[in-house]
């Protein structure tokens, strides 16, 4: 499963306050991503991280900012958390997968925004 | 840029095929191709790389065309466990650090 969990699974927080989420992987990987799901807009990419304390906006990265102080974490924070941010968020990480270069998702974690 | 798959949504009998088309307007360097099913992660199914190439294993395969901007995905004799969300992922040539856009999904219902 290339070793990569987040946490909290699942979270419901009020509107105004910050919230991080974390990617934890154990398989010394570079890259690692930060997307947001939402219903007829798919995948996008809020932030990714090409190693530690190397990060880079993605499409959608207002409102949010990332860490990366060791390999294994990467943070994702949503400095004042808004009801637009109700999402489902998965981090990724680049690995070979079938022999191929490619992403491969964690659980993902679920954030209420009331 | 986002690339567009159609249909957006299909529906099937079991034993039906079906095609999923992921195109976008610039030239790709790859195509990478995932199921979601409902309340998981997206799962990784193939990836294409050459223009020309055509890739998979037994029921579900994929084509890249050779302009290398258009790609699909393909499942034959349909099962119930086919049932999810595909989206394609796509880097575009030149690209960096693996980054993959993702379109907004086809929604494939396979019924008994």
């Amino acid at each position: 499963d290339a070793g990569i969990t987040q946490s909290p699974r699942h979270k419901v927080t009020e509107t105004g306050t910050p919230v991080t989420l974390r990617c934890h992987q154990t398989e010394n990987h570079r890259y690692m991503y930060w997307y947001r799901q939402d219903p007829g807009h798919g995948l996008r990419l809020i932030h990714y991280s090409y190693g530690v304390k190397d990060t880079d906006k993605g499409e959608v990265s207002d409102g949010y900012s990332v860490s990366r102080s060791k390999t294994e974490d990467f943070l994702l924070t949503l400095e004042s958390a808004t009801s637009s941010q109700t999402s489902v968020y998965f981090c990724a990480i680049s690995t070979i997968l079938a022999g191929e270069e490619t992403q491969y998702f964690g659980p993902g974690t679920r954030l209420l925004v009331l | 840029q986002q690339p567009v798959q159609s249909p957006q949504a299909v529906i099937l009998r079991e034993g039906e095929d079906a095609v999923i088309n992921c195109s976008s307007s610039k030239a790709l360097y790859s195509v990478h191709w995932y199921r979601q099913k409902h309340g998981e992660a997206p799962v990784f199914l193939m990836i294409l790389l050459k223009g020309g190439e055509q890739k998979g294993h037994e029921k579900i395969s994929a084509s890249f065309n050779e302009k290398k901007q258009q790609s699909s995905l393909y499942l034959t004799a349909s099962q119930l466990s086919y049932s999810g969300t595909y989206f394609c992922g796509t880097e575009v040539s030149g690209g960096s650090n693996y980054k993959l856009t993702f379109g907004k999904g086809t929604l494939l219902t396979v019924n008994p």
